[in-house]
């Protein structure tokens, strides 16, 4: 079956530790996007890549870092300059746009620092 | 600029009564605008869009949307709740014709009682 997935499903790190979150997908599309998801808040972007070897800071960018060497992956890697790294981090994908609005979202990766 | 106001943060229905989820948006040019589910530990679906065409636009499980430009309004509604409807939903606006972000609300939480 075509989709996204994300892992590790859970995720604890100490302070001062960087941690990379996986995503896959195999649905052949061009872009791909990180949204950081905070009870209450809604959705924010923080990277998107809309071809290999290209990627662009969305509106949290600050701490987090990607790469994008594979038209199948989009790793994100939270390092110990974000202040907060305590979210859900969903990886989506679509052959468009962003404001196309058409995103295929994986499950989710939960980090949680102690 | 454009933002995205989902009015109630959580709504309670018992099964086979109606949903109201209710969303008003601001944007300067012509918006897209999108409602996603999210279930609980889940990625988002896509629920319904509405781009230009028809105002009122028919989605997934029942549940459709209407676009009212005089009162920048896009309320999701479903005439009868389903348990499986218990869920977070998320207004989503993107300005068509640009670059830009989607912009999400903060989501709307959906019990339902049995």
């Amino acid at each position: 079956d075509g989709g996204i997935t994300q892992s590790p499903k859970y995720l604890f790190r100490k302070e001062g530790q960087n941690v990379t979150l996986s995503c896959e997908q195999n649905l052949n599309h061009d872009a791909m996007y990180w949204y950081r998801q905070d009870p209450g808040q809604g959705l924010r972007l923080i990277y998107y890549s809309q071809i290999v070897n290209d990627f662009q800071k969305g509106d949290i960018a600050e701490g987090y870092s990607v790469s994008r060497e594979k038209k199948e992956s989009f790793p994100l890697t939270v390092t110990s300059a974000q202040k907060n790294p305590t979210a859900f981090y969903l990886c989506a994908s679509n052959n468009g746009q962003l404001n196309t609005g058409e995103l295929f979202f994986g499950e989710g990766s939960r980090l949680t620092v102690l | 600029a454009q933002s995205v106001t989902q009015l109630d943060s959580h709504v309670s229905v018992s099964e086979g009564t109606p949903v109201l989820l209710r969303c008003n948006y601001s944007s300067s040019y012509s918006p897209s605008l999108f409602w996603y589910v999210q279930h609980p530990n889940k990625g988002l679906q896509l629920l319904l869009k509405y781009t230009s065409a028809a105002t009122l636009v028919k989605g997934i499980n029942g549940f459709e949307a209407e676009f009212k430009k005089s009162e920048t309004s896009f309320h999701l509604t479903k005439p009868s709740a389903h348990m499986s409807d218990a869920a977070e939903y998320f207004c989503v606006v993107s300005e068509r014709g640009s670059q830009g972000n989607l912009i999400f609300g903060k989501g709307t939480k959906l019990s339902v009682k049995p």
